[in-house]
């Protein structure tokens, strides 16, 4: 499978809890994006990694999450102390470093937070 | 007002008809411009992906962007039912999304009626 993978495809947790969702790009991507979309709604950006470092983070995200590319390859999600209004669909989306290219999505995570 | 609008729908269409879905924007340093579909808890999958202004076909989709409107529509002809999805438009100022992510509008449910 060369398309971008997510895992896991869902999450139950209970308020308070910490959870931590895995994005793996396709291969070649050295950029990878995080981005969040509730029921409705499009999905709203998070941040992006360029190779390791994380370059940008929307106001979204607030300090209960962090996100990490150690290796400039697959990266973590972590939310801490999850709240009910964190369940949403969690999706990774990975392109190029080039002009004129696409960003391309995986499955997303959906986390329901009870 | 929201940078990306689009009407959520429902649109709904008898089987072979010619379908038209468009986004209006508000933020002129838009310059990459794509469409994505999604079906039901999926990730969005790319269907098109234009810069600047222009057409772009590819078999029963076109993708047209007029950026002195700041208007962009996807046309699909010849509809099938497996086309029923939510259809969401999606802009960047830069290169596969960049520093800021991409721009999406709420996303347009599409529904083919055999």
């Amino acid at each position: 499978d060369t398309g971008v993978s997510q895992d896991p495809r869902h999450k139950i947790t209970k308020r308070g809890q910490n959870v931590t969702f895995r994005c793996d790009p396709i291969s070649e991507h050295n950029r990878l994006y995080w981005y969040r979309q509730t029921l409705g709604q499009g999905p709203e950006f998070l941040t992006y990694f360029q190779n390791e470092a994380q370059l940008e983070k929307s106001r979204l995200l607030s300090d209960r999450f962090s996100a990490e590319r150690p290796k400039g390859s697959f990266s973590t999600l972590e939310i801490q102390r999850t709240e009910q209004g964190d369940s949403a669909m969690y999706l990774c989306a990975s392109s190029l470093v080039t002009v004129n290219t696409e960003a391309f999505f995986g499955q997303g995570t959906r986390l329901t937070v009870v | 007002q929201k940078e990306v609008e689009q009407d959520p729908g429902p649109l709904s269409v008898p089987e072979g008809a010619i379908v038209s879905l468009n986004c209006t924007y508000s933020n002129s340093a838009f310059q990459y411009f794509m469409w994505y579909r999604q079906y039901s808890r999926k990730g969005p999958e790319l269907l098109m992906y234009t810069y600047s202004s222009g057409n772009k076909e590819d078999g029963r989709f076109t993708a047209q962007v007029d950026k002195s409107s700041k208007y962009i529509s996807l046309f699909i002809r010849d509809s099938q039912p497996s086309d029923s999805a939510t259809y969401l438009c999606a802009m960047s100022g830069n290169s596969g999304g960049g520093a800021d992510g991409l721009t999406f509008g709420k996303g347009t449910h599409l529904i083919i009626q055999p």
